[in-house]
């Protein structure tokens, strides 16, 4: 158990639709960092928060946003989903924002019909 | 930019065989590097890390070298176990700034009895 939580494990939604994922880092870990993946595109680098503030943007559509709330828990908000945004999504969570050693959650397996 | 290139996979070894998996990275400044492994239906647990050039990373048996020269972090084991079945990913941070890790596209292993 890596200490980094995310729910929902899966979730089965439509096209046209809007869904929320939630992270719940490791106690003491400040920043959290969001991962889409996908079989064709591997993992990608979504988007990191550090204590708050988006530190860091990787490949995220405009229609999708985060957030880091003061509780250090984070929320992934994906909408107008299409097919495509069909994939596994981890949460992971660092001490600090250098990455040196992050910890990943088990996903939340997202279907979009 | 950035990029991890790990051999391609599947990978089928018999227990007791020696398993090599190739890793190579491009990133500006100075990484650190990763193995990460994803059990069938888990996330992603870290294997084993080096910080800084000539820097050995070990784990369960596992271990990777930092090779700035080559730019490579290959990942051995002298001995595989049907347990080690899983997907191995290669990874760095990027060390220039902001510390999202960018992945290889993964190593299938399969290890049979």
């Amino acid at each position: 158990d890596s200490g980094v939580t995310q729910t929902p494990k899966h979730l089965i939604t439509a096209t046209g639709q809007r869904v929320t994922l939630r992270c719940s880092p490791r106690s003491g870990d400040l920043s959290v960092y969001w991962y889409q993946q996908s079989l064709d595109q591997g993992l990608q680098f979504l988007i990191q928060y550090y204590n708050g503030e988006e530190r860091a943007k990787g490949n995220i559509l405009e229609r999708f946003s985060a957030q880091q709330f003061p509780d250090l828990h984070s929320e992934l908000n994906l909408s107008s989903l299409e097919l495509g945004d069909s994939a596994l999504y981890f949460c992971a969570s660092s001490v600090d924002g250098t990455g040196t050693e992050a910890f990943f959650g088990q996903g939340t397996r997202l279907t979009v019909v | 930019g950035d990029s991890v290139t790990q051999m391609e996979g599947p990978v089928t070894l018999s227990e007791e065989a020696f398993l090599t998996i190739n890793c190579t990275y491009t990133a500006t400044g100075y990484p650190s590097l990763f193995w990460y492994v994803q059990y069938p239906g888990e996330g992603l647990q870290l294997l084993l890390k080096a910080t800084k050039a000539d820097d050995k990373g070990s784990n369960k048996g596992f271990e990777a070298t930092y090779r700035k020269e080559t730019t490579s972090f290959h990942l051995e084991k002298g001995s595989v176990q049907v347990s080690d079945s899983a997907v191995y990913f290669c990874a760095h941070n990027s060390g220039a700034g902001s510390y999202q890790l960018t992945f290889g596209k993964g190593t299938k292993l399969s290890v049979i009895p």
